[in-house]
């Protein structure tokens, strides 16, 4: 079963444009992180952000979570082309060992 | 620093064939995992290692096997190919604990007709 479901599935935006993405999960959780894939490549780490923490920055991402509504976005500012990508949330479970993942949003970018 | 490295890139089986998909990782990291990716269903976790010695189940286990006789390494075993283990496989390492940032390979794409 999945732990994060990501909104929306598609997303296609213009370059410059900000892109957000939202992620819901069911369980209570320690920390959420956000990956991307691009095509044909393996996930590579975002940014991650603690159960105890609401927002996080990083370059042109920021990250809210919101624990209350067990949701979490992600937002990238003044996009580029090279932000076409798949994006996914990961939480962790109760037992503190296992990383699932959503089914992603995927993001295009048009120059 | 080369990272998690897995081969095969590719792979066709026919059903009922066995193989072994390696993954290595040079970052010494404690946590590693296997993932699997098909489209429409994210990636969904098969075994896992907390340590050399140390295997899990996940979430999709069965048909696979796993072992940790290393740090480095964490082969993932098909004993006997079924078409629904078509998928792209991605090997992760973590550290120092499973919480952290995983690091994943570039994957495995496997083909069982």
């Amino acid at each position: 079963s999945q732990q994060g479901e990501e909104d929306p599935q598609a997303l296609s935006i213009q370059e410059g444009e900000n892109a957000t993405m939202n992620c819901s999960y069911k369980t209570s959780i320690n920390n959420l992180q956000w990956y991307r894939q691009n095509s044909g490549r393996g996930l590579v780490h975002l940014i991650l952000i603690r159960s105890n923490e609401r927002e996080k920055h990083s370059g042109r991402l920021r990250v809210t979570l919101d624990t209350s509504k067990k949701s979490s976005s992600l937002l990238i500012t003044a996009s580029r082309a090279a932000d076409t990508a798949s994006y996914f949330c990961a939480t962790d479970d109760d037992s503190g060992s296992r990383l699932t993942f959503g089914e992603g949003t995927q993001l295009t970018v048009n120059p | 620093n080369a990272g998690v490295t897995q081969t095969p890139k590719f792979q066709v089986l026919k059903t009922g064939q066995s193989m072994t998909l390696q993954c290595a990782q040079d970052m010494n990291h404690e946590y590693m995992s296997w993932y699997r990716q098909d489209p429409g269903m994210g990636l969904r976790l098969i075994h896992y290692s907390v340590g050399a010695g140390i295997t899990d189940q996940g979430e999709v286990p069965n048909g696979y096997n796993v072992s940790r006789s290393t740090t480095e390494d964490f082969p993932l075993r098909l004993l006997s190919a079924a078409p629904s283990q078509t998928s792209v496989y991605f090997c992760a390492s973590s550290s120092p604990s499973w919480a952290g940032e995983l690091f994943f390979g570039e994957g495995s794409r496997l083909t069982v007709l």
